[in-house]
């Protein structure tokens, strides 16, 4: 089992270049979930999709969308990259809802330069 | 504002000593559950707790949630270097399917 998968794990962009962050889970599960991560900032919830064919914004969407492709896969977009976007970006899935356990893909190290 | 505030931000110990992390809200929770993240890697669950008062033990790792389900602590006992990393709580309030996540309280233990 993979779990949840990311890609790439690496990128750096220059201010204005777009980008899709890929993520995939194989454990059948209803809801997915993008996060980023800055130092002292915790996780922040970027944009979720409690179910295949919906998707629905979190506490900070400026500047990306989302696109839940199928069951299995979630994806992020950058559009337009800023510097403000440099961070570690997480996918994680859950089964249902938010309550339950959440499984974290291993991150995208992104720089935007 | 932060839903979920953690405490502390940091924490460097030495192996053998004991500590407490603490998750506090004004808002009630549903259920909370203490992630541990190492570096370079994803978040990973330890436990989730769900009924007011409740505690549960993993090996060193006490967890124990508050009678009002506003709060939570993670108590570790003779802490060792492999416990080192960043501890999150987070908590589904309200219904929500959204859940939230406190800053992390990172743990340094020195051999």
């Amino acid at each position: 089992n993979a779990g949840v998968t990311q890609t790439p794990k690496f990128q750096v962009l220059k201010t204005g270049q777009s980008m899709t962050l890929q993520c995939a889970q194989d454990m059948n599960h209803n809801s997915m979930y993008w996060y980023r991560q800055d130092p002292g900032m915790g996780l922040r919830l970027i944009y979720y999709s409690a179910s295949e064919g919906t998707t629905d914004k979190g506490e900070v969407p400026n500047g990306y969308n989302v696109s839940r492709l199928n069951k299995r896969e979630f994806s992020l977009r950058l559009e337009s990259a800023a510097p403000s976007q440099t961070s570690v970006y997480f996918c994680a899935s859950s089964e249902i809802r938010g309550g339950d356990t959440q499984y974290f893909g291993p991150g995208t190290r992104l720089t935007v330069l | 504002t932060q839903l979920l505030e953690q405490s502390p931000q940091f924490l460097s110990i030495q192996e053998g000593e004991n500590l407490t992390v603490y998750c506090n809200s004004s808002s009630v929770f549903s259920s909370l559950q203490w992630y541990r993240q190492e570096p370079g890697e994803g978040p990973v669950l330890l436990v989730t707790v769900v009924t007011g008062g409740e505690v549960k033990k993993l090996k060193r790792l006490t967890f124990q949630f508050g009678d009002a389900r506003k709060d939570s602590s993670l108590h570790i006992t003779a802490a060792q270097p492999g416990d080192t990393g960043l501890y999150l709580c987070a908590g589904e309030s309200g219904g929500s399917y959204i859940p939230t996540f406190g800053r992390g309280t990172s743990l340094i233990v020195h051999p």
